[in-house]
């Protein structure tokens, strides 16, 4: 099993839509977690954290659940700007180094 | 802060010839990660620096890669000798606290 397993995608979704993407991990003893954003031909840059209570940013909410080990990224009311490949990330407890996922691609379409 | 700083951005070599990608870290960041990202295995982390020491190399494909950071604004990634399938988009990041911040990344074609 992956460490950090995302749906892939792609997500192909109008302008104004709802979208959510999960991805699960598998070290239960991970306490970081986080949301990037990498845009085509560029690096990766943090969307935000990931804390225990759910956290939110304007449109874009971000949830844990340890119990079933997994995040979710919540992005309502879509913009054409949002289409990007969102990468879910873990630590790795031991070293506290960070677990990337495949990350799922987003295209916002008019 | 001029954030974390790769070079090349991009290298065209051919097979068999020594390529050596350079990172200058977030100044303070005490960490440093060497990333390599393809379309068919995404990102994977290749080497980690914690306070100039290489903790975790186990990413490191075989032999033919190394790495080193002589101190804490400095660190390097050399293929010697480079491949076809060493192709990729080499990413440097740091960190202090929280989450990382890359680099723009070395686009890596071996020819």
């Amino acid at each position: 099993r992956k460490e950090v397993e995302q749906d892939p995608g792609p997500f192909n979704v109008p302008e104004g839509a709802t979208v959510a993407f999960n991805c699960t991990y598998s070290n239960s003893a991970s306490q970081s977690f986080f949301w990037y954003r990498q845009d085509c031909r560029k690096e990766p840059k943090l969307l935000m954290s990931v804390y225990s209570s759910g956290n939110e940013d304007g449109r874009f909410t971000a949830q844990l659940n340890r119990a079933s080990q997994y995040i979710s990224l919540l992005i309502r009311d879509s913009k054409l700007s949002d289409s990007a490949t969102y990468l879910c990330v873990v630590n790795k407890p031991r070293n506290n180094d960070m677990r990337f996922g495949a990350g799922t691609r987003l295209t916002v379409k008019p | 802060d001029a954030g974390v700083i790769q070079s090349p951005r991009h290298e065209v070599t051919e097979m068999g010839q020594e390529v050596t990608l350079r990172c200058k870290p977030i100044s303070g960041h005490n960490s440093l990660f060497w990333y390599r990202q393809t379309m068919m295995r995404g990102l994977e982390l290749l080497i980690y620096f914690n306070n100039n020491v290489p903790i975790d190399d186990s990413g490191m494909p075989e032999d033919r890669f190394s790495a080193k950071m002589p101190n804490a604004s400095f660190s390097t990634l050399k293929i010697q000798p480079s491949e076809p399938r060493d192709s990729a988009v080499y990413f440097c990041a740091s960190r202090a606290e929280g989450g990382y911040t890359f680099g723009s990344g070395t686009r890596l074609t071996v020819v």
